[in-house]
């Protein structure tokens, strides 16, 4: 039971090409997240999805784009890459049950955009 | 949305030492959980405490809902327990979907 895990753990961009991260989770979950980590500061939520083939925004979505076509996979596009979205980022996952669940991350992925 | 607020941002202790760690929360929860961040970065789950007490080893953590806050307990620190903890929270009115709001976490070092 590998939990949540992503790909991949750093890459370095230049401004303007794109990229996806991917996300697995081996827990049947149905909820999954993708958050950015900036120094110094804690997470900040970008999309959700409460199941599979649905999305939505969150706190910073601004610059990303997601994907949930089969339950265990969430991914994150960036479509044309900018120096402000160099970031630690986080993919959680949880059941969605009452009393609404526990989350549970991966081990982040360093993203640095020159 | 809903704030989190942590204290103290940051905090030294000698080896041995206990130490609380405080989260204020400005809306009813329906998860809150406390985390803690390794050097390398990696986010390790604590407790999932929306209400009431656990504890697990040397570390417990209370959540006193109605009067919206939350408290870390670690006893006994080893220079292991260095790090960031998060407090996070997600708001009852989000239906269970809503992620988590985070603090800006509490830097602990523990000195040998």
């Amino acid at each position: 039971n590998a939990g949540v895990t992503q790909t991949p753990k750093f890459r370095v961009l230049k401004t303007g090409q794109s990229m996806t991260l991917l996300c697995a989770q081996d827990m049947n979950h149905e909820y999954m997240y993708w958050y950015r980590q900036d120094p110094g500061m804690g997470l900040r939520l970008i999309h959700y999805s409460v199941g599979e083939g649905t999305t939505a925004k969150g706190e910073v979505p601004d610059g990303y784009n997601v994907s949930r076509l089969k339950k265990q996979n969430f991914l994150l596009g960036l479509e044309s890459a900018a120096p402000s979205q160099t970031s630690v980022y986080f993919c959680a996952s949880s059941t969605g049950l009452a009393p609404f669940g526990e989350q549970y991350f991966g081990p982040g992925t360093r993203l640095t955009v020159t | 949305g809903i704030q989190v607020e942590q204290s103290p941002p940051d905090l030294i202790l000698q080896e041995g030492a206990n130490s609380t760690l405080r989260c204020n929360f400005s809306d009813s929860v329906n998860n809150l959980q406390w985390f803690h961040q390794n050097p390398w970065g990696q986010l390790i789950n604590l407790f999932y405490i929306p209400s009431g007490t656990k504890q697990n080893g040397r570390l417990s953590a209370t959540t006193v809902a109605t009067e919206r806050y939350s408290l870390l307990y670690i006893s006994s620190s080893q220079t292991t327990d260095s790090g960031v903890y998060f407090c996070a929270a997600a708001p009852y009115s989000g239906g269970g979907a809503d992620g988590l709001t985070f603090g800006k976490g509490t830097h602990l070092i523990i000195q040998p």
